[in-house]
């Protein structure tokens, strides 16, 4: 069964400090990989998008990696705002589908408060 | 980015009503568009995939004949909840995909509907 899983469920840090998120999928055939920021009560904004063979990309303070031999990625905030404040969706995308995103399988996300 | 515009961001309806909700791609052409529904601190569910021209394509347990789904151009598809019950409350969220395959095709949500059925 194509499952992607998300951890923390939440997390709250200070602001200023660095944050991992995690994402691990058991999704087959694999074709891509995105994260997502939904602000609470809005629609979600992508960050990155990663295919099979990159390791990593970046997004301004984040960076996502991806390890497509253990099936795991990771989303690193770097110097964390408040306004990173929000949920943070991991979300994978089946393959030989031409990118059809009736394929894509949502995790629960990671629902990340910065404090000051 | 590409901009997808959903409208109304917040709607209350009676109960037993029917209410209608836009999605737009601004500025790009979408062949294909999604409606998804969230539940609280629940993950996006599927609920169908709507193509231009042609009948949406429904996700099992969804009621076609509660949610109508219009596609009449490239840039609109329209949801409309019929006959409104409490249960149907929810954040509804519409998706639009550009032109092209895997990676070099991206997905775009719209702000989202908050549906307050009272």
């Amino acid at each position: 069964k194509n499952q992607v899983e998300q951890s923390p469920q939440s997390l709250i840090i200070l602001e200023g400090k660095n944050c991992t998120l995690q994402c691990n999928y058991t999704v087959s055939p694999f074709s891509n990989l995105r994260w997502y920021k939904q602000d609470t009560g809005r629609g979600p904004v992508s960050l990155t998008i990663m295919t099979f063979s990159e390791n990593t990309k970046s997004n301004g303070r984040y960076t996502a990696t991806l390890d497509a031999d253990t099936k795991q990625s990771s989303l690193h905030i770097t110097a964390s705002q408040l306004s990173d404040s929000a949920s943070y969706i991991c979300v994978v995308s089946a393959g030989n589908y031409g990118g059809s995103q009736g394929n894509l399988i949502f995790g629960k996300g990671t629902k990340l408060s910065v404090k000051p | 980015g590409a901009v997808v515009s959903q409208h109304p961001s917040r709607v209350i309806c009676k109960s037993g009503t029917s209410v209608k909700i836009e999605c737009r791609s601004l500025d790009f052409q979408a062949t294909t568009m999604f409606w998804y529904r969230q539940f609280p601190k629940q993950s996006l569910m599927l609920m169908a995939t709507s193509n231009e021209g042609s009948k949406a394509t429904y996700e099992q347990g969804v009621e076609k004949d509660k949610f109508l789904i219009n596609h009449a151009s490239l840039t609109l598809s329209t949801l409309t909840v019929t006959s409104a019950h409490p249960e149907d409350s929810s954040f509804y969220i519409c998706s639009a995909q550009t032109p092209g395959q895997g990676t070099r095709t991206e997905a775009f949500f719209g702000q989202g509907t908050r549906l307050t059925v009272v």
